[in-house]
């Protein structure tokens, strides 16, 4: 079974700083993977998808990805209130044929004003 | 990004009654469709993968009788919760590759079920 792993948390930051999140996934021939956000009550939106190994910037948003280690990470800069949300590691995998995003069990972050 | 859509938002029904929720691409063709369920507090389930034009794949433990998919069109999935039950309530959700072959998902709105 292919998995993807993160910590529960939740993580508590106070408001502007750096919000530090982690996943690490079991499919070594992953090559796509994503970082989602869900707010409480509401669906997933993606954030960030990335590719290759390295940095991939957007706004307050960094993915880094590490193949060799199989760990891919979001960090957040400037953290806003309006951040507090459980995040979702994703990675898109082969499973019996099919193409699907396997995802962690999430990741819930609290942004204190 | 690509639109998926569903529908209703919220529906509350009677014990041993049916209830189908569909799933909408909007500005693009889905030969594939997803559906996961979330209970309070707990993590995405995959329930099924859903293919226009030929029956649906179940994960394990989901049962295919109670829980029928149906893909008939590019743009439509549905989902329908057959002699619903208590402990079927739930939000479930479906999602969509996002199209021109992009690997990215896009998740559709949600549908809140509570059966009572």
């Amino acid at each position: 079974q292919k998995e993807v792993e993160q910590n529960s948390g939740p993580l508590s930051v106070p408001e502007g700083a750096i919000a530090s999140l982690n996943c690490t996934y079991s499919d070594r021939v992953s090559q796509s993977f994503f970082w989602y956000r869900q707010y409480s009550g509401k669906s997933p939106e993606l954030i960030m998808s990335i590719y290759s190994n390295g940095d991939k910037e957007d706004g307050r948003f960094t993915a880094q990805l590490n193949k060799a280690s199989q760990y891919v990470s979001l960090l957040i800069r400037d953290s806003q209130p309006s951040d507090s949300a459980t995040y979702l590691c994703a990675v898109r995998t082969d499973q019996g044929g099919s193409e699907k995003l396997v995802f962690g069990k999430g990741t819930k972050l609290t942004v204190n004003p | 990004g690509a639109v998926v859509s569903q529908h209703p938002s919220r529906v509350i029904c009677k014990s041993g009654t049916s209830v189908k929720i569909e799933c909408r691409s909007l500005d693009f063709q889905a030969t594939t469709m997803f559906w996961y369920r979330q209970f309070p507090k707990q993590s995405l389930m995959l329930m099924a993968t859903s293919n226009e034009g030929s029956k649906a794949t179940y994960e394990q433990g989901v049962e295919k009788d109670k829980f029928l998919i149906n893909h008939a069109s590019l743009t439509l999935s549905t989902l329908t919760v057959t002699s619903a039950h208590p402990e079927d309530s739930s939000f479930y959700i479906c999602s969509a590759w996002g199209w021109g072959g992009t690997d990215t998902q896009y998740f559709g709105p949600g549908t809140r079920l509570t059966v009572l």
